[in-house]
């Protein structure tokens, strides 16, 4: 298991409930903002994006909201599913730049 | 759904020794990156490449690391004589013009 390295912040929810997953993002240069689902032993797998000319994007079951004034990005999970059980990064792609800056990411826990 | 493979899954090797980490990007897509996840600690950017040459890298992507795409398909980074630091997951994604790229499984690289 993961016993070093960061200690990732958690979130438990109920099965059925919604989840609403932060992330407070660096550069504010960045013009692109992307949240990924890692789930045990996989790679990132991408979930929805935003770019800084929007605040609030929807895709099937989750909203990303974007706050530029704060620098601060969220995930919003609606009827979380146990298949949602993952760890979530968020990712900005600061302006005129060919990558990635990952976020710490957090844990999100399913409960039954 | 298209995929981004990459091979070996696991690769152990001694400290000292040349890798070659592989991946099969996805067909139709121009822009390539390797990224690297120490166990339980953020991703983190090592290089994106556009066109046949690296458009960004990373402080951590020294002269022992080099990328290559010797043919059509595959994509390749090399690290010529690793160290006990290099031990973690490396991950491949590509993308079509940038946006929301595709991420492979990861080879985790042990160094002993």
């Amino acid at each position: 298991g993961e016993s070093v390295g960061l200690h990732l912040p958690t979130l438990s929810v109920q099965e059925g409930d919604n989840s609403i997953i932060n992330c407070a993002y660096s550069n504010s240069a960045s013009d692109y903002f992307i949240w990924y689902k890692q789930e045990s032993g996989k790679g990132p797998q991408f979930i929805i994006d935003i770019r800084s000319n929007m605040d609030k994007r929807q895709g099937q079951r989750v909203t990303v909201l974007l706050n530029k004034t704060v620098k601060h990005l969220s995930l919003q999970i609606a009827a979380t599913q146990p298949g949602d059980s993952a760890v979530y990064f968020c990712a900005e792609e600061p302006s005129g730049t060919y990558k990635y800056i990952f976020g710490t990411g957090t844990r999100l826990k399913v409960l039954a | 759904e298209p995929e981004v493979t990459q091979t070996p899954s696991h690769q152990v090797t001694q400290m000292g020794q040349e890798v070659i980490l592989r991946c099969v990007p996805i067909s139709n897509h121009l822009y390539f990156y390797w990224y690297r996840q120490i166990l339980g600690q953020k991703v983190e950017f090592l290089v994106s490449f556009y066109n046949n040459e690296i458009s960004e890298k990373s402080e951590i992507f020294d002269d022992q690391f080099s990328v290559e795409r010797p043919d059509g398909s595959n994509f390749t980074l090399k690290i010529r004589s690793t160290k006990l630091e290099d031990s973690a997951m490396y991950f491949c994604a590509s993308s079509v013009d940038r946006d929301g790229y595709t991420f492979g499984s990861g080879t985790r690289l042990t160094v002993v």
